[in-house]
């Protein structure tokens, strides 16, 4: 088991241009997250989805867009990047048993670093 | 609306004791617990569900206080491997669990 990827690793953008960060989970969760942090701010939500082809918005979505098209995969779009989208995205999945242990216990990609000029 | 966790920062000495807290406005059904050691991803420490009990992982226990809306993280005999940043999430809704807000986290340092 891979767990959840992200791709790619590392991106710098100038500002206008857009770019999609690929999430990818095989552990087969239904509910997937995209947060941004930066110093100080702890996680942040954007985005999230609770299930393939639904998606909603979380704390900070305004800049972003998403599509789970595919139950494994979670893409993260910036349409026209700017230097406050300056930050590192992590992805996130869980899933939820009933009467279970761990409700919504949420497993991290490693993270994508992206810097705006 | 974002827990508030306490202290932001703390440097201990290697076997040394910590407790970190964290706060809510609101009625909490449950507080989850992660650590993110430099430049890697967060990882899921712990759960504390309404009535359940303390929980436990290595050293590290929790306790979840619902009539104070608060939880504490207890790190004891601290090992060098415990250092990194503490977060805890609490549910958005009430009822559902699957969106957490994060504190903005504690930082803790272990030196030899």
């Amino acid at each position: 088991n891979a767990g959840v990827t992200q791709t790619p690793k590392f991106r710098v953008l100038k500002t206008g241009q857009s770019m999609t960060l690929l999430c990818a989970q095989d552990m087969n969760h239904e509910y997937m997250y995209w947060y941004r942090q930066d110093p100080g701010m702890g996680l942040r939500l954007i985005h999230y989805s609770v299930g393939e082809g639904t998606t909603a918005k979380g704390e900070v979505p305004d800049g972003y867009n998403v599509s789970r098209l595919k139950k494994q995969n979670f893409l993260l779009g910036l349409e026209s990047a700017a230097p406050s989208q300056t930050s590192v995205y992590f992805c996130a999945s869980s899933y939820s048993v009933l009467g279970g242990p761990k409700p919504y216990t949420q497993y991290f990609g490693p993270g994508t670093r992206l810097t705006v000029l | 609306q974002q827990p508030v966790q306490s202290p932001q920062a703390v440097i201990l000495r290697e076997g040394e004791d910590a407790v970190i807290n964290c706060s809510s406005s609101k009625a909490l059904y449950s507080v989850h617990w992660y650590r993110q050691k430099h430049g890697e991803a967060p990882v899921f420490l712990m759960i504390l569900l309404k009535g359940g009990e303390q929980k436990g992982h290595e050293k590290i226990s929790a306790s979840f206080n619902e009539k104070k809306q608060q939880s504490s993280l207890y790190l004891t005999a601290s090992q060098l491997s415990y250092s990194g940043t503490y977060f805890c999430g609490t549910p958005v809704e009430s009822f559902g669990n699957e969106k957490l807000t994060f504190g903005t986290g504690t930082r803790l340092t272990i030196i030899p």
